[in-house]
């Protein structure tokens, strides 16, 4: 069973701080790194994807990922009450089949 | 725009209905799935389909059954096999490539 393993929090952090969020997958032939928002009640949106080893800046979001240790996190910069919601990390798995395996879930909430 | 449209919003069923869940999108892509999500739990694959006529079962297929005639179309009938079916239930598309899958807004099942 391939698995990804989320913290599930909550991870509480000051208006203005870094957040970071971390991710580990069982699956070391695992292609593609994904991290979802989900506010509460509403579908999973895509923040940012991953799939070479170092980090992937966009905007207040940094993606980082560690091929070796089976390891990927998201960085929140300047973080913003906005941004309180769960956050999900995808695996796609390797093989032809494209499906995301989904890690639970870290609540974020960003306190002003 | 384009987009996936899931519905209804809301489902109400009662014990040993089958119910049909709809999911329409314009993206044109070819690949689509449907994922439950309950609380704490993730969101867990039931079906996904890679091109038109064409479907696999997922991690948690039992008491499901989907149909893929259409590319636009991928429904997910709930059937009275399925003993726990209240959840939210979530249909994705994804483009090609490394993308992220793109998410309706979802279905919320409850059993009555």
């Amino acid at each position: 069973q391939k698995e990804v393993e989320q913290n599930s929090g909550p991870l509480s952090v000051p208006e203005g701080a870094i957040a970071s969020l971390n991710c580990t997958y069982s699956d070391r032939g695992s292609q593609s790194f994904f991290w979802y928002r989900q506010y509460s009640g509403k579908s999973p949106e895509l923040i940012m994807f991953i799939y070479s080893n170092g980090d992937k800046e966009d905007g207040r979001f940094t993606a980082q990922l560690n091929k070796a240790s089976q390891y990927v996190s998201l960085l929140i910069r300047d973080s913003q009450p906005s941004d309180s919601a769960t956050y999900l990390c995808a695996v796609r798995s390797g093989g032809s089949n494209y499906k995301l395996t989904f890690g639970k879930g870290t609540l974020l909430t960003v306190n002003p | 725009d384009g987009g996936i449209t899931q519905s209804p919003k809301y489902l109400f069923r009662k014990e040993g209905q089958n119910v049909t869940l709809s999911c329409e999108q314009n993206l044109n892509h070819d690949a689509m799935y449907w994922y439950r999500q309950d609380p704490g739990q993730g969101l867990r694959l039931i079906y996904y389909s890679q091109i038109v006529n064409d479907f696999q079962k997922g991690d948690i297929a039992e008491g499901y059954s989907v149909s893929r005639e259409k590319k636009e179309s991928f429904p997910l009938t709930v059937t009275s096999a399925q003993k726990n079916p209240t959840a939210f239930y979530l249909c994705a598309s994804r483009e090609g490539g490394h993308y992220g899958y793109t998410f309706g807004s979802g279905t919320r099942l409850t059993v009555v």
